[in-house]
């Protein structure tokens, strides 16, 4: 079984500053890692995803996260961010069947002006 | 890619009675997910839809509070049964369906359900 870990609920940022959204995960097997992204009241968009290749991941609205195996981890992060992206983050784990996705409790990314 | 469209969007209930959400994708799936958010909190999964058969449910959830069917490859019903106000929360209805190599999932947009 896999298992999401989001180690900081709440992050609260200035505009145009760097991010890091951290992530880590566990699984006996081999997984796929994603990050999706819930704005107020919508549904979930997927953000990244890393199913093979290399380990650093480009996503859309200038976000990347990077897979580290021997930390088991899937940080995110954005050099410099914007009002906009003001949103609630989940990392998720699938096995590489992609059967099933399991969340982690998501991370709340404050964007300050 | 899959489009799923889930219905009702939102909907408000009295508790001790049921509602059916439908989700609809617009191609056939190899899997059919439904997932519960509560106010707050993460995506927990309640089961996955088996075509044809009884739904497979996670730890904590029962086919008699959420009975689920899924007829064909396009199309499942999830229903909150004897509803009381800890079930209102986000219903979310996905499918994976596969995408060179890979088993990608989509997800709907949601049924917001509140119970007084």
């Amino acid at each position: 079984a896999q298992s999401v870990t989001q180690l900081d609920s709440q992050v609260p940022v200035f505009e145009e500053a760097p991010v890091e959204l951290r992530c880590n995960y566990s699984s006996s097997v081999s997984v796929y890692l994603f990050w999706y992204v819930q704005y107020p009241n919508q549904g979930l968009q997927l953000l990244l995803k890393y199913l093979s290749g290399s380990t650093l991941v480009k996503g859309i609205n200038g976000f990347e996260a990077e897979f580290n195996k021997s930390q088991t981890s899937f940080h995110l992060r954005k050099p410099s961010v914007h009002i906009s992206d003001t949103a609630e983050y989940f990392c998720a784990v699938s096995d590489t069947g992609g059967f099933k996705t399991i969340f982690g409790a998501g991370t709340r990314l404050f964007v300050k002006a | 890619s899959a489009v799923i469209s889930q219905k009702p969007s939102r909907d408000i209930c009295q508790r001790g009675t049921s509602l059916t959400i439908q989700c609809q994708v617009d191609s056939q799936v190899t899997m059919m997910f439904w997932y519960r958010q509560q106010p707050g909190q993460s995506l927990t999964l309640i089961a996955t839809a088996n075509q044809g058969s009884e739904a497979t449910y996670e730890s904590g959830f029962v086919i008699d509070k959420f009975p689920i069917s899924r007829p064909n490859l396009t199309f499942s019903t999830l229903t909150v049964s004897n509803m009381s106000p800890e079930d209102s929360s986000i219903y979310l209805c996905s499918a994976a369906k596969t995408v060179g190599a890979y088993n990608e999932q989509f997800f709907g947009p949601g049924t917001r359900l509140t119970v007084l």
